[in-house]
């Protein structure tokens, strides 16, 4: 257990729809990573916050959003599913960069776009 | 644009042999990480290498890192079946981690 708690762990949905991911992270853990794994696109960074902050953007769709709330929790939102949004979506947090310390990931959550 | 290549990308060796496994990258990174990914399931943390030339044994595994060279191996030394999986290197050369394309491993007896 890495500590990194995201649900739902498996989601199915419509075209067209509104979902939205949960993160939790590592307890005293101020960065929170968002990544997209699916078979042909491999692990694709989507977006960081560190503190609340956003800190790096990498190709997350307009139709993607993402917040980091005061607690460190982080929420992505995904909007107008389409079929190709259908992955696994995965969380990972660390302490400061500076620390050098390892990034731990979640289980993930298991999108189904239908 | 980072680009973080490894090869192979896929490896079939006999339980036994010993192997490496290739990670280049394309911009300057003082760190880098080694995962290791059962199929659907999550990403498991092996190495963190923070330095040029800093080297990590952990069992039957041993990562090491060239920052000049922006080149990282993961060498195996006398596969087992439990090795099988997908390994992943990463970069962090800012706040941004950005992956490999992975490498599947398949030990056969």
């Amino acid at each position: 257990d890495s500590g990194v708690t995201q649900t739902p762990k498996h989601l199915i949905t419509a075209t067209g729809q509104r979902v939205t991911l949960r993160c939790s992270p590592r307890s005293g853990d101020l960065s929170v990573y968002w990544y997209q794994q699916s078979l042909d696109q491999g692990l694709q960074f989507l977006i960081q916050y560190y503190n609340g902050e956003e800190r790096a953007k990498g190709n997350i769709l307009e139709r993607f959003s993402a917040q980091q709330f005061p607690d460190l929790h982080s929420e992505l939102n995904l909007s107008s599913l389409e079929l190709g949004d259908s992955a696994l979506y995965f969380c990972a947090s660390s302490e400061d960069r500076a620390s050098g310390n390892t990034i731990y990931f979640g289980e993930g959550s298991w999108l189904t776009v239908v | 644009e980072l680009k973080v290549e490894q090869n192979p990308l896929f490896l079939s060796m006999q339980e036994g042999k010993n192997y490496t496994i290739y990670c280049n990258y394309s911009t300057t990174s003082d760190r880098l990480y080694w995962y290791r990914q059962d199929p659907g399931k999550s990403l498991e943390s092996l190495f963190v290498l923070l330095s040029n030339g800093a080297v990590k044994q952990e069992g039957r595994l041993m990562a090491s890192l060239d920052t000049k060279a922006r080149l990282s191996t993961l060498h195996i030394t006398a596969a087992v079946h439990d090795l099988s999986a997908t390994y992943f290197c990463a970069v962090q050369p800012f706040d941004k981690l950005i992956f490999g394309t992975g490498t599947r491993l398949q030990v056969f007896p």
